[in-house]
């Protein structure tokens, strides 16, 4: 059963990068059945997909922070990670990674849904 | 960008009583050559990470007890607690996943009257 968690700095100053791991356990990273995303919450408020990431290294990202973003994999270590640059108090906020169910038909391949989340981290930008 | 929009944004019902949360994107989700609406929804409780109840807009996900149903097609979808427990005290998301970016509605909180 896969188990994901995220880790990193808890604080991070304005201007500067944050950066979070997520760690996969229970199945591999490179299952083609998966994508491995990113999802926000601000405090007290609702979720806002960040990105998401295939094992070969492809990339979707939610194009309102896409100038911002990078996420990446590392296979060897069954990681993905998150970098959102520049960062505000705007970014303050629980961030989860989570599975993404990615099925397949006639040669083309979507995304499904989440399931499932990591515990999430919760992430403060303030100096 | 598909903007999916809950009502209500909160609710108290009582114990054993029925309740339900609208969802409305605004277009459809509903993908023709599989007759398969891209809608998902969430339970999160205080603390926790939300957890997958239903997908397809209405297949319930393994373990997710029989009292919670979806329903609803194209734009316009439901998501029913037949008779709420305690435990079901949380804030409820729907999601669709027909359109990049995926998009989530602004939640429902369900409490006991």
């Amino acid at each position: 059963q896969l188990q994901l968690q995220e880790s990193g700095p808890g604080l991070v100053k304005p201007s500067e990068t944050l950066s979070l791991t997520c760690t996969v356990s229970g199945g591999s990273i490179s299952d083609s059945n998966y994508y491995w995303g990113w999802i926000r919450q601000a405090p007290g408020k609702g979720l806002e997909w960040i990105g998401s990431i295939f094992y070969t290294g492809s990339t979707y990202y939610n194009p309102s922070l896409k100038s911002r973003v990078t996420i990446s994999v590392d296979t060897s270590k069954e990681q993905f990670s998150l970098k959102l640059s520049s960062v505000t108090a705007a970014d303050t906020a629980v961030y989860y990674c989570a599975t993404i169910l990615r099925f397949c038909s006639g040669g083309e391949c979507e995304v499904g849904w989440f399931d499932p989340w990591g515990q999430g981290t919760l992430v403060t930008v303030s100096s | 960008d598909i903007v999916m929009t809950q009502s209500p944004d909160s609710l108290a019902v009582s114990l054993g009583e029925r309740a339900t949360i609208n969802c409305k994107s605004s277009q459809s989700v509903l993908y023709s050559s599989n007759n398969k609406n891209y809608l998902a929804w969430y339970q999160q409780k205080l603390g926790q990470p939300p957890k997958l109840l239903i997908y397809w807009a209405s297949t319930r996900e393994s373990g997710v007890p029989d009292r919670f149903s979806g329903s609803g097609s194209g734009t316009d979808f439901t998501l029913s607690i037949s008779s709420l427990q305690a435990e079901d005290v949380a804030v409820y998301y729907c999601q669709q996943y027909f359109g990049t970016p995926q998009s989530f509605g602004q939640g429902t909180k369900v409490e006991i009257k």
